[in-house]
C-alpha cells in the first residue's frame, strides 16, 4: 500500500525567506509524485509533478522540488517567499497502473510580513 | 478549457435529507474521481470513473452515496439520508490519463 507523510503541519516563515515543506512517501512501486496548492475555500491547484526524467522538476510560481528515491521523498523548495503563497501545500503520491491519488495531511505554510 | 466545474459551491442542509452535487469535467477529459476532504486533511479518495463506468468506489462510500456518470460526461455524487458526520468539502477532478489530476473548486457540504 502507499503513503504519504508530511511531518510539517505548519510552517511560518517571514517573507523573502527560503522555505521547504517536506514530504515522504512508501510505495513498492515506480510512483508519481505530486505537489498542489489549496487557497482557503478552493480546490486543488497542481504546483509540480514528477513522472519520470529529471529528478529536479520545476513549477508554477517559483516553486521546485526534488525526487530523491533513495530516501523515499519529495521535498517542495522555494527560494524567496511571498505573502501571496499563504496557503495549504498537499503533497500526493500515484502509480502506473493506478488512478487515485495518496494525500498527505497537508503543510499549511503561512508567511509572514 | 474551462477547467472543471462544480454545483453547488456551497450547500447546507439538514440531517436526513438528501443532496446531489454535479461535476462537470474538463471536455475530452475520460476519467473522472470524487474526494472528499474533511477539516485539517488531505483529500481521501471515493470514487473512480473512466467514461460511464464506474471502475471502483471506496469503502468510505457506504450505501447511503451513490454516484453516476451517465453518458461519460458531467457526474453526479448522492448522499441519501445525510448525516453531520458527512459534512466536508466535496472535490471532483478529472484527466486523460493516470497522471496529472485537475481538480475543482468543490461543494461544501454543511449538515446540521
Amino acid at each position: 500500500a502507499q503513503s504519504v507523510t508530511q511531518l510539517d503541519s505548519q510552517v511560518p516563515v517571514f517573507e523573502e525567506a527560503p522555505v521547504e515543506l517536506r514530504c515522504n512517501y512508501s510505495s513498492s512501486v515506480s510512483v508519481y509524485l505530486f505537489w498542489y496548492v489549496q487557497y482557503p475555500n478552493q480546490g486543488l491547484q497542481l504546483l509540480l509533478k514528477y513522472l519520470s526524467g529529471s529528478t529536479l522538476v520545476k513549477g508554477i510560481n517559483g516553486f521546485e522540488a526534488e525526487f530523491n528515491k533513495s530516501q523515499t521523498s519529495f521535498h517542495l523548495r522555494k527560494p524567496s517567499v511571498h505573502i501571496s503563497d499563504t496557503a495549504e501545500y498537499f503533497c500526493a503520491v500515484s502509480s502506473t497502473g493506478t488512478y487515485k491519488y495518496i494525500f498527505g495531511t497537508g503543510t499549511r505554510l503561512k508567511v509572514l510580513a | 478549457d474551462t477547467g472543471v466545474s462544480q454545483n453547488p459551491r456551497h450547500k447546507i442542509t439538514k440531517r436526513g435529507q438528501n443532496v446531489t452535487f454535479r461535476c462537470d469535467p474538463i471536455s475530452e477529459h475520460n476519467r473522472l474521481y470524487w474526494y472528499r476532504q474533511t477539516l485539517g486533511q488531505g483529500p481521501e479518495f471515493l470514487t473512480y470513473f473512466q467514461n460511464e463506468a464506474q471502475l471502483e468506489k471506496s469503502r468510505l462510500l457506504s450505501d447511503r452515496f451513490s454516484a453516476e456518470r451517465p453518458k461519460g460526461s458531467f457526474s453526479t455524487l448522492e448522499i441519501q439520508r445525510t448525516e453531520q458526520g458527512d459534512s466536508a468539502m466535496y472535490l471532483c477532478a478529472s484527466s486523460t490519463h493516470e497522471d496529472t489530476q485537475y481538480f475543482g473548486p468543490g461543494t461544501r457540504l454543511t449538515v446540521l
